[in-house]
């Protein structure tokens, strides 16, 4: 498809486990964005990516939280010993220039 | 202060009535840009408009318009004659750049009612 694509859509995960969430941005954007939107909340900034570095990591809330990219396209967000705080919806954008291109999210809950 | 607020949690209006979502915005950048995203409950972010801050035109796009003023640091947009299917979260972001990137700076959102 020719937009963002996050994947999976919806996972269930017990306390402690760990969690990758997958993000495919649009095929030549350079730039890739983490956000999280908690239930009633607005995008929080997660990390930003330009190519396969991240030079502003300063949203990710702890060191729990971890994400690469490979190849200047994929990235994965990794998620360890999760906590039921990290119930959000996780959303991955793009993008070229000023104007953000937004994947559908994956919904994450830990019960 | 936020750099982004939206003061209005939640509006319910009645469909084919005019709404108003405010958006106030705090930068000391002189070039910046400012959008608006709408998410309905499906959850996909949609994009609305993008304006950059040396252009204060204001802008018509059908049913929806948007006020820009820099001198109140307000982005407002204004839907005419609603309709149901409006009915969705609104965001304003600000984009600013940032150790060679556009960082965004989301609002809260605004979350839209129109009831039939």
């Amino acid at each position: 498809g020719a937009g963002v694509s996050q994947s999976p859509s919806n996972k269930v995960t017990e306390k402690g486990k760990d969690v990758e969430l997958r993000c495919d941005p649009i095929s030549g954007h350079t730039a890739l964005y983490w956000y999280r939107q908690s239930l009633g909340q607005g995008l929080e900034f997660l990390i930003y990516f330009q190519g396969n570095s991240a030079p502003d990591k300063s949203g990710l809330p702890s060191d729990r939280f971890s994400a690469e990219r490979t190849g200047g396209s994929v990235s994965t967000l990794t998620i360890q010993r999760t906590q039921q705080e990290d119930s959000a919806v996780y959303l991955c954008a793009s993008n070229v220039g000023a104007e953000q291109y937004f994947g559908p999210g994956t919904r994450l809950t830990v019960t | 202060a936020q750099k982004v607020t939206q003061a209005q949690t939640e509006i319910s209006v009645v469909e084919k009535e005019d709404v108003t979502l405010d958006c106030v915005y705090e930068t000391r950048d002189t070039t910046y840009y400012l959008f608006w995203y709408k998410q309905p409950p499906s959850g996909e972010l949609v994009f609305l408009i993008r304006r950059n801050s040396f252009d204060e035109q204001n802008e018509i796009s059908g049913r929806y318009s948007w006020n820009f003023q820099k001198s109140t640091s307000s982005f407002n947009f204004t839907i005419t004659a609603s309709q149901v299917v409006d009915s969705a979260v609104y965001f304003c972001a600000l984009s600013e750049l940032r150790r060679g990137y556009q960082k965004v700076t989301f609002g809260i959102g605004t979350k839209l009612q129109v009831i039939p």
